[in-house]
């Protein structure tokens, strides 16, 4: 089955604990991206990767790293959290490029509390 | 930067009425625009993507349109079901760059 996914499901940690969300898909898809979630605010792009060794910034990248060793997995890491942090993260995949139709396919998501 | 805005918030109706989702775009150099449905505590599932160059794209009873020249998208469902109960988001994506941006979704609650 096609699907992308994540780990894991939810996560409590306390300040500063170093942690990391992986996130992995099966559709061999080029574009990987990380998104949170927050009440009011929708869902906000955070990095996103074109493929192996590619990565970019999106809208909030502050507090959070991401590596792209391989072209399946797109680990989401936070070196040192903070409370707000606490949020609710997807992982999303796609094909690259502009041409044919690029359906995003999301994880189930991952919701992190940081005390 | 492209904002996206989806009107109402929250929506409810009874089962068997047909009702429209709104989204609106301030970007019209857009590449694509996807709705998708969100359960709570689960993931987003793609619904329906449509092409800048198309203007509507049907799937059951669902039916999407783009007029991108208003900044404009509506999804309109027919003959609304409980199971239809979710929150709606739409995303848009830009001729340039790799971003995708959401709105921050209606919550529709159909009422048996």
């Amino acid at each position: 089955e096609a699907q992308v996914t994540q780990n894991p499901r939810y996560l409590i940690t306390v300040t500063g604990k170093k942690l990391t969300v992986t996130c992995s898909q099966n559709m061999n898809h080029e574009y990987m991206s990380w998104y949170r979630q927050d009440p009011g605010l929708g869902l906000r792009q955070i990095y996103y990767s074109m493929n192996v060794e590619v990565t970019d910034k999106g809208d909030v990248p502050e507090g959070y790293k991401v590596s792209r060793k391989e072209k399946r997995n797109f680990p989401l890491i936070l070196e040192s959290p903070s409370p707000n942090q606490t949020s609710l993260y997807f992982c999303a995949s796609g094909l690259a490029g502009f041409s044919g139709a690029n359906v995003l396919t999301f994880g189930a998501g991952s919701r992190l509390t940081v005390l | 930067k492209q904002e996206v805005t989806q009107i109402p918030a929250a929506l409810s109706v009874p089962e068997g009425e047909n009702l429209v989702l709104n989204c609106s775009f301030t970007d019209s150099a857009i590449y694509n625009l996807q709705w998708f449905r969100q359960d709570p505590g689960k993931g987003l599932t793609s619904l329906l993507l449509i092409q800048s160059s198309q203007r509507e794209q049907t799937s059951g009873r669902l039916n999407a349109s783009l007029d991108k020249s208003s900044g404009r998208s509506t999804l309109y469902i027919a003959a609304s079901q409980p199971g239809d109960s979710a929150t709606y988001l739409c995303a848009v994506r830009l001729n340039t760059g790799n971003q995708f941006y959401f709105g921050t979704g209606t919550s529709l609650t159909v009422i048996p």
